[in-house]
């Protein structure tokens, strides 16, 4: 079946560093692609999206770029901030329902 | 902007009680979600509704059943809690029919704990 699998945390940066979260993916078809972010005491918000291959999803100084030919949807961002510490999950939907897949999730810790 | 609310932010109920967690979305979006969310194990999906009175069970169905009585709400019940079920307990909304081309929108959690 389909699946997502992104990288064990935690992951410890310090502020201003570059950020790589990786993220692959398993699916029949054309997955759309998801990271969404959880903040201390919330619940899952969305980050970025892409629908279709070489589709670049962004926000808030996040990328992450479909790639269609090594199945994988990473997360990267320039130089990061403390406000950046959270979980990371990448997700997949299959457009057979309106389900989505979750990975694991990767926890990121920013240090000042 | 959606809103997503779920009844108690913490939870602490004993072995054996039976436990409703209640769920509200203001946008008036047909599907609804209850996940259990785990360290080490990421999301888990429990129950899904795509429209009122409709359900279909996720990947762990087992020890919980679901109630939509109205498009707005979705329940959560723990017929007989027991301490495996401790847990952070996330609920979500999404527009329907779309092929999950939508995001879903997620409440802020509730912990529970059983003891």
């Amino acid at each position: 079946g389909d699946s997502v699998t992104q990288m064990e945390g935690p992951v410890t940066l310090s502020e201003e560093a570059f950020l790589t979260i990786n993220c692959t993916y398993t699916a029949t078809g054309y997955p759309s692609l998801f990271w969404y972010v959880q903040y201390p005491g919330e619940g899952l918000q969305l980050l970025l999206k892409a629908t279709k291959a070489d589709d670049k999803g962004s926000n808030k100084g996040f990328e992450a770029t479909y790639r269609k030919e090594t199945t994988s949807f990473h997360l990267e961002k320039g130089s990061v901030q403390v406000s950046d510490s959270a979980v990371y999950f990448c997700a997949l939907s299959d457009h057979r329902d309106d389900k989505i897949i979750f990975g694991k999730g990767t926890r990121l810790h920013i240090l000042p | 902007d959606v809103k997503v609310t779920q009844s108690s932010r913490y939870l602490v109920k004993r072995t054996g009680e039976k436990v409703f967690l209640e769920c509200v979305q203001d946008m008036d979006h047909e599907n609804m979600f209850w996940y259990r969310q785990d360290p080490g194990l990421g999301l888990r999906l429990i129950y899904f509704s795509y429209d009122v009175k409709m359900k279909e069970k996720g990947d762990i169905p087992e020890g919980y059943s679901v109630s939509r009585e109205k498009k707005e709400r979705f329940s959560l019940i723990l017929e007989s809690a027991s301490t495996n079920q401790t847990s952070m307990y996330l609920c979500a909304s999404s527009l329907g029919w779309t092929g999950g081309l939508y995001e879903q929108y997620f409440g802020p959690g509730t912990r529970l704990t059983v003891t």
